[in-house]
């Protein structure tokens, strides 16, 4: 079944850890994206990828990276974490930008 | 930066009334307007998108209603049921063409 997988739903890391946040899309989308989203507030593109090799920053800047190696694999990046980052983090999916975007459960991080 | 005001910010209506969620957005060159549900530990699903060579589109119990000179767009549900509370996302392009998203509105409906 094509889908969208992140990993690991929650995580609880302590101030100055490295932490990647895994999405994995089996649907062979060329679009894939991060967004950040607080507790009941509206979601913020943070990184863009138009395909393989190819990312670019989001409207809010973010401290995380990226990177497209696969086109089903595009991994978040947080080289050292902080109580700031804590958040949850949404990653998406679309065949073009103007279509159905397909998103993971999300990721839920606590930085401590 | 560009915004999309999404209005009411909470909702409360009883079974089989007719919730209106409204949004405003900025000039943009693009033409793609989604509404995104989204229950609890989930993450957003599309659930109805119009391009505005329409100022209507139905499906199933949801409308959309677009009125281009206003910029602004809403969402109708029909016959609202418990199973439809969850916080309802619009979204809109940027001048990038980048979805930039409301607000959220946080849907209760009662039994």
């Amino acid at each position: 079944e094509a889908d969208i997988y992140q990993t690991p739903r929650y995580l609880v890391i302590g101030t100055g850890k490295k932490i990647t946040l895994e999405c994995s899309q089996t649907m062979g989308h060329d679009k894939m994206y991060w967004y950040q989203q607080d507790p009941g507030m509206e979601l913020h593109l943070i990184h863009y990828s138009y395909g393989v090799n190819s990312t670019e920053k989001g409207d809010l800047s973010s401290e995380s990276t990226v990177s497209r190696i696969r086109t089903e694999h595009f991994p978040l990046t947080l080289e050292s974490a902080r109580p700031s980052h804590t958040s949850q983090y949404l990653c998406a999916s679309s065949v073009q930008e103007f279509t159905e975007a397909f998103f993971g459960q999300g990721t839920r991080l606590t930085v401590v | 930066q560009q915004q999309v005001k999404q209005s009411p910010q909470s909702l409360i209506v009883q079974k089989g009334g007719i919730p209106i969620i409204n949004c405003a957005y900025e000039n943009t060159a693009f033409d793609y307007f989604p509404w995104y549900q989204q229950f609890p530990g989930k993450g957003p699903a599309l659930l109805i998108a119009i391009r505005p060579d329409v100022s209507e589109k139905k499906e199933g119990r949801f409308t959309i209603s677009f009125n281009k000179s206003a910029k602004q767009f809403s969402l109708h549900i029909m016959d609202s049921q418990p199973g439809d509370s969850a916080t309802y996302f619009c979204a809109a392009p940027s001048n990038t063409g980048k979805l930039i998203f409301g607000q959220g509105t946080t849907l209760q409906v009662k039994p």
